[in-house]
């Protein structure tokens, strides 16, 4: 997991509630990603960003935002809007971005579990 | 659109036996081919990838993987698991990273 930490590690939201998913990377990495973990579906991208105030969507965007105003944070909002937010959340970062290089190595972060009650 | 399939949900295996897990793909132009571990509760780990060259690509714990491009597969290999290899392993094809469902591996003691 080393250079990239995601905070908290375990996240509780009350129905209606935002909440923000920290990403902080130190590997000085141009692009960095959001992913979703469900049991048995894999990872789905939700936003990912190349360049610093610059972020697309991905497959499951709807309900959630992101910003990018340094290069070493990358932080997600799961807003009210997400009716489903109870998963398994993961950082990565990369050197460059998907839409360059497909051959570039994406590293996690650790990851951080949010619980809806 | 580009993707990956991982055939079986859980793969057991002796522990000291060989350890394979299936990977097929389908994209578009030349693939890149990546394999993930994930122990439980963690982020996941780079094992290997496949750019293009040499079909055998040797990676990270022992691990190493075949490019096939006939039957479109880059399945995992190890020749002798480890119980410490149990964990999730994930294929995913670059450029927009598409990850498969995952395989559990299990190594039986």
């Amino acid at each position: 997991d080393g250079g990239i930490t995601q905070s908290p590690k375990y996240l509780f939201r009350k129905e209606g509630q935002n909440v923000t998913l920290s990403c902080e990377q130190n590997l000085n990495h141009d692009a960095m990603y959001w992913y979703r973990q469900d049991p048995g579906q894999g990872l789905r991208l939700i936003y990912y960003s190349q360049i610093v105030n610059d972020f697309q969507k991905g497959d499951i965007a709807e309900g959630y935002s992101v910003s990018r105003e340094k290069k070493e944070s990358f932080p997600l909002t799961v807003t009210s809007a997400q009716k489903n937010p109870t998963a398994f959340y993961l950082c990565a970062s990369s050197p460059v971005g998907t839409s360059g290089s497909g051959a570039d190595t994406q590293y996690f972060g650790p990851g951080t579990r949010l619980t809806v009650l | 659109a580009q993707s990956v399939a991982q055939p079986e949900d859980q793969v057991n295996v002796a522990e000291g036996n060989p350890l394979t897990v299936k990977c097929t793909y389908s994209v578009s132009g030349n693939p890149y081919l990546f394999w993930y571990v994930q122990y439980p509760n963690r982020g996941l780990q780079f094992l290997l990838k496949y750019i293009t060259g040499d079909n055998l690509v040797k990676g990270s714990y022992g691990f190493e993987a075949e490019f096939n491009k006939s039957q479109t597969s880059f399945h995992l290999k190890k020749p002798s698991a480890l119980v410490s290899d149990s964990a999730l392993y994930f294929c995913a094809v670059g450029g927009r990273l598409a990850f498969g469902k995952g395989n559990q591996v299990v190594v039986i003691p």
